[in-house]
């Protein structure tokens, strides 16, 4: 079935470090990737996504490029903030049917000043 | 609404009781979701309505779970007989299309309902 795999948490980084959080999936068919993040006390938001391969999502500074060689759709961004402080879930939308969507396990993100 | 409503946000309930969380979903969308998040742990699916048909109830954990969503908008999961491990963040989330679209649907969540079970 499908699954997706994130890098365990927490990642602690001082301000305007660079970040990585690593995500790789299995799938059957072409899936959909998503980076969705949810900050204390609120409910999951996108952040972005990327429908087919080489395919590069970004927003808000952030960026992943979904590598169908690799099975991977790894986020980054160049200087984080402290309001970047979230827990960050990879996730895949299958091909076909309803969409339904399979989320990792979350990676927790504590950015100090 | 602007968003999806969730309501209660918490809730604590005593082991054997029967509880009840609300979501409404942002109006007009076709596509509902719920979704349990245990302490640390990533959303797992539950269930699955498009307008008031049940699709798919695949991820419900046992006969105590029960959703519904008679009039294709608000939408009601019950837990019956809580126990311990039923102890958790309960997702809704809706969306604009339905089945039949072929691209990336986009779910949008609600703030959840935290259930503890005592």
């Amino acid at each position: 079935g499908n699954s997706v795999t994130q890098m365990e948490g927490p990642v602690t980084l001082s301000e305007e470090a660079f970040l990585t959080i690593n995500c790789t999936y299995t799938a059957t068919g072409y899936p959909s990737l998503f980076w969705y993040v949810q900050y204390p006390g609120e409910g999951l938001q996108l952040l972005l996504k990327a429908t087919k391969a080489d395919d590069k999502g970004s927003n808000k500074g952030f960026e992943a490029t979904y590598r169908k060689e690799t099975t991977s759709f790894h986020l980054e961004k160049g200087s984080v903030q402290v309001s970047d402080s979230a827990v960050y879930f990879c996730a895949l939308m299958r091909s076909g049917g309803y969409q339904k969507v399979t989320f990792g396990t979350g990676t927790k993100l504590q950015v100090i000043p | 609404g602007a968003g999806v409503s969730q309501s209660p946000r918490y809730k604590v309930a005593k082991r054997g009781q029967d509880v009840a969380l609300r979501c409404d979903p942002i109006s007009g969308h076709v596509s509902l979701f719920w979704y349990q998040q245990a302490l640390g742990q990533g959303p797992e699916f539950l269930t699955y309505f498009q307008n008031e048909a049940q699709l798919d109830k695949s991820g419900l954990p046992s006969d105590r779970f029960f959703a519904e969503r008679p009039e294709g908008s608000v939408s009601t999961l019950k837990i019956q007989r809580t126990q311990q491990e039923d102890s958790a963040v309960y997702l809704c989330a809706s969306s604009e299309q339905g089945l039949d679209f072929s691209g990336a649907n986009v779910l949008t969540f609600g703030a959840g309902s935290r259930l503890t079970v005592l």
